[in-house]
């Protein structure tokens, strides 16, 4: 199984400041027949399903505020926000589906300062 | 709009079986795989398998083969999960997911269910 590894495991930022998720795993996860990493961040809430933020890597799913961006290939992946909000406050997962069984990080907790 | 609705709470004995149902309604339902995932309290998320809508196939967590079976009534754009002798460690939210785009088994996950908590316990 494809392992991925979050870092920080937990994050505190200022309001209106960037704040930055690490994913790494264990294998590549770009898929060279759609030239696309198969990789995907998810918030969740206390108390709520994860919701998507990002797929193959990059793109923002429809309705996700344009301060999220997903960037990286291969093995590194990461998650920006760029300017804090209060909503922001969650758990965020990277998700691997590549192979199977797909697999998720750990998950970082984002806090504000 | 596009929703996922699960059925509600259950709490079991070891060694009973529990069936999770997730009804889809908003869209085709035979046009996007569903997969299942669960969250053991305070932990992070893992994926238990997929079914295909369309033609009924099937993959599982390996270490969960023998314990689950996910299928589908088409009629009624609903998707089953069932988990059979079970133990604590099952104890968890289970979760429904729609595939973001087609059938396949190698997409992200788009719309969740609100999730469905149960509980083993004797």
């Amino acid at each position: 199984d494809i392992v991925m590894t979050q870092s920080p495991d937990s994050l505190a930022v200022s309001l209106g400041e960037r704040a930055t998720i690490n994913c790494k795993s264990s294998q590549s996860v770009f898929y060279s027949s759609n030239n696309k990493n198969q990789l995907a961040w998810y918030q969740q809430k206390p108390g709520q399903p994860p919701k998507l933020l990002i797929y193959w890597a990059s793109t923002r799913e429809s309705g996700v505020p344009d301060r999220f961006s997903g960037s990286g290939s291969g093995t590194d992946f990461t998650l920006t926000i760029s300017s804090l909000q209060a909503e922001d406050v969650a758990v965020y997962y990277c998700q691997q589906y590549y192979t199977i069984p797909p697999t998720f990080g750990q998950g970082t907790k984002l806090e504000i300062k | 709009q596009v929703q996922l609705v699960q059925s509600g709470a259950e709490v079991k004995k070891p060694g009973a079986s529990v069936k999770v149902s997730c009804k889809a309604s908003g869209y085709t339902f035979t046009s996007n795989s569903v997969h299942w995932v669960r969250q053991a309290p305070g932990q992070s998320l893992e994926w238990m398998g997929w079914i295909n809508t369309d033609n009924g196939d099937t993959k599982y967590l390996q270490k969960l083969q023998g314990r689950v079976t996910i299928s589908r009534d088409t009629s009624a754009s609903t998707a089953f999960m069932e988990l059979t002798n079970l133990r604590s460690e099952d104890t968890a939210v289970y979760y429904c997911a729609r595939s973001r785009a087609g059938t396949s088994l190698y997409l992200a996950l788009s719309v969740w269910g609100q999730g469905t908590t149960v509980t083993v316990s004797s």
